[in-house]
């Protein structure tokens, strides 16, 4: 069985300070992995994905997350927070003919 | 670009009712499915599609009832509406797989806010 698990249900952070948004997963074959972000009001959009190429993957605005299979983790982080980087981020684990299986969400403030 | 497209956007019901969400994809996508949101769990899968006429049960299906008989249209059908379907519900769909596959993604409507009193 699949699962993850995202620690801390609300971030904050400084404009311009570090982001790093942890998420750990269970997985007994090779997974696939997604952070997906939500911002107010609106659906969910792929941020980024780790589908067994390079261990570290880039995403958009700035995001990238690493993947590192003996600690089953796949944080995100981002050097520089912006306002505009408020929103709801999920990470995700899913299989190639399997469902995708969410995180519980982690809300991101940045504060001016 | 119209992408995923649900209505209603927000509907309030009340204990009993039926009601259906409306879902259309205009990309051609095989996979559709429906997730439900509620406040500290995350997206958890209603029920979902691999093609016009498949449909299979997600995690929480109770209460709920789907078809797909077109690859554009994905509806999810309440059948008699209780307080504990209060959430937002979005229609996702997919080239890749359910997951979006290896070089896919999910592809998610804005959401239809659902309120049962």
């Amino acid at each position: 069985a699949q699962s993850v698990t995202q620690l801390g249900s609300h971030v904050s952070v400084s404009e311009g300070a570090l982001v790093l948004l942890r998420c750990n997963y269970s997985s007994s074959v090779p997974p696939y992995l997604f952070w997906y972000v939500q911002y107010p009001n609106q659906g969910l959009q792929l941020l980024l994905k780790y589908t067994s190429a390079a261990t570290l993957v880039k995403g958009i605005n700035g995001f990238e997350a690493e993947f590192k299979k003996s600690e089953t983790s796949f944080h995100l982080t981002k050097p520089s927070a912006h306002m505009s980087d408020a929103a709801e981020y999920f990470c995700a684990v899913g299989r190639s003919q399997g469902n995708l299986i969410f995180g519980k969400g982690t809300k991101l403030s940045v504060k001016p | 670009n119209a992408g995923v497209t649900q209505t209603p956007k927000f509907q309030v019901l009340k204990t009993g009712q039926s009601m259906t969400l409306q879902c259309a994809q205009d990309m051609n996508h095989e996979y559709m499915s429906w997730y439900r949101q509620d406040p500290g769990m995350g997206l958890r899968l209603i029920h979902y599609s691999v093609g016009a006429g498949i449909t299979d049960q997600g995690e929480v299906p109770n209460g709920y009832n789907v078809s797909r008989s077109t690859t554009e249209d994905f509806p999810l059908r309440l059948l008699s509406a209780a307080p504990s379907q209060t959430s937002v519900y979005f229609c996702a769909s997919s080239r890749g797989g359910l997951a979006g596959g290896p070089s896919g993604e999910l592809f998610f409507g804005e959401g239809s806010r659902l309120t049962v009193l």
